[in-house]
């Protein structure tokens, strides 16, 4: 079936350490969203992107989709612990269907 | 705004107890989605609504869950019997034409 898979599970950096998680899936997307869950929170909208290759920026946070539209990568530079959370990437297989999570990558900071 | 409205915030129960947890969704929104997290099993969508008619039920476990949307700003989700193995996080969230998706800030059901 559909299936978003997202590495790693688990990343602990040290504050100011740089982390990327990616997301890939076996067929191509229609798009892909990204979401951050904060401890103890619930899942917020961070991103979509679109286009083949389209590369989007928030401030420390660089999300990238690949040109077959079949992975992503979200990195952050220079983590802070207000960047603690899980981020999950969301696909969609086509216009209107519905998203399909990945696993998530939980994030540790240690100041 | 006030966001996606979910209640209980927490719900204890025993085994066998029905179970129901209720969601708002934000005014104007037209698709509405039901979620459990566990960390076993991390997010997984179970049923999601279009205009209050429901369109994919797939990730519904079993035929003790169910759930409803008599209207646009209403929704349950049932569970008669509850089973321990049923203690997760339970999140609503509602979108316009099922783009970027509105969490609420989920039951946290525990069953024993």
């Amino acid at each position: 079936g559909q299936q978003v898979m997202q590495i790693p599970q688990y990343q602990h950096v040290q504050e100011g350490e740089d982390f990327t998680t990616y997301c890939n899936s076996s067929t191509t997307l229609s798009n892909i969203q990204w979401y951050k869950q904060r401890p103890g929170g619930h899942p917020v909208f961070l991103i979509q992107l679109v286009k083949s290759g389209e590369v989007k920026k928030q401030k420390r946070l660089t999300f990238q989709f690949g040109e077959a539209k079949k992975n992503s990568s979200l990195h952050i530079t220079a983590t802070q612990t207000t960047d603690v959370g899980t981020y999950f990437c969301a696909g969609r297989y086509n216009q209107g269907g519905k998203l399909i999570f990945g696993q998530g990558t939980e994030l540790s900071v240690k100041p | 705004d006030a966001g996606v409205i979910q209640s209980p915030r927490h719900e204890v129960t025993e085994m066998g107890q029905e179970v129901t947890l209720r969601c708002k969704p934000i005014s104007g929104h037209n698709s509405l989605f039901w979620y459990r997290q566990t960390m076993m099993r991390g997010l997984e969508l179970l049923i999601y609504f279009n205009n209050n008619v429901p369109i994919d039920d797939s990730g519904m476990p079993e035929d003790r869950f169910s759930a409803k949307m008599p209207n646009a700003s209403f929704s349950t989700l049932k569970i008669q019997p509850s089973e321990p193995r049923d203690s997760a996080v339970y999140f609503c969230a509602s979108s316009l034409w099922a783009d970027t998706q509105y969490f609420g800030p989920g039951t946290r059901l525990t069953v024993l």
